[in-house]
């Protein structure tokens, strides 16, 4: 198994403009989630899911769209980039439910915003 | 080597000595517990986790110690060796009405000296 893959690893946006952070995993597990990770500041979770069809907002959701039409893929949409969403992103994937809270995270997605 | 992880972020300890980097959780209905390590470039990974039914937990060469009298969680590493150097995060699962969520602390950083 791959894991869970995070593509680019590295991106550069102008204010205003826009991308979308892909996230895949071949684990079968239903939950899926976006953080991300500022200095000092540890992981926030963005949005989450808890399988195909279903998300929610996490902590700091305000500039970020998701959607789940797989198990398998959960991409992060930044549809108008803003400085302050310069960051590492990082998605992770669980099978979900209090036995199996563990979460695999993918190597991570640094984004300059400028 | 002894950290508190929210007032003192790093930590430094000779080749093979024992580490020991605690974590300070907010909420008491948190009812699982996660200890992740993240090296420089990469994503966290997986530890080692304790419920709050168990005050103890010991994996290879690492320990975790529960105290939910005062809140406490602490990471134990015996005999640390340069590959442990990260930096190291606790993570508390809070249980709501929406579900379950995962807060992460911001850190602390492990340096090992050979």
């Amino acid at each position: 198994n791959a894991g869970v893959t995070q593509t680019p690893k590295f991106q550069v946006l102008k204010t205003g403009q826009s991308m979308t952070l892909q996230c895949a995993q071949d684990m079968n597990h239903e939950y899926m989630s976006w953080y991300r990770q500022d200095p000092g500041m540890g992981l926030r979770l963005i949005h989450y899911s808890v399988g195909a069809g279903i998300t929610d907002q996490g902590e700091v959701p305000n500039g970020y769209n998701v959607s789940r039409s797989t198990t398998e893929d959960f991409p992060l949409r930044l549809l108008s980039a803003a400085p302050s969403q310069t960051s590492v992103y990082f998605c992770a994937s669980s099978t979900g439910g209090l036995a199996k809270e563990t979460q695999y995270f993918g190597p991570g997605t640094r984004l300059l915003v400028l | 080597g002894e950290s508190v992880g929210l007032h003192l972020p790093t930590l430094s300890v000779q080749e093979g000595d024992n580490s020991i980097i605690n974590c300070a959780y907010s909420n008491s209905a948190s009812d699982y517990f996660i200890w992740y390590k993240q090296e420089s470039g990469k994503g966290p990974q997986f530890i080692i986790d304790i419920r709050s039914n168990m005050d103890k937990r010991q994996g290879q060469r690492v320990t975790v110690l529960l105290n939910k009298t005062v809140k406490h969680l602490s990471l134990q590493i015996a005999a640390t060796q340069p590959g442990d150097s990260a930096v190291y995060f606790c993570a508390e699962n809070i249980r709501g009405t929406s579900g379950s969520r995962l807060t992460f602390g911001e850190g602390t950083q492990l340096t090992v000296n050979p």
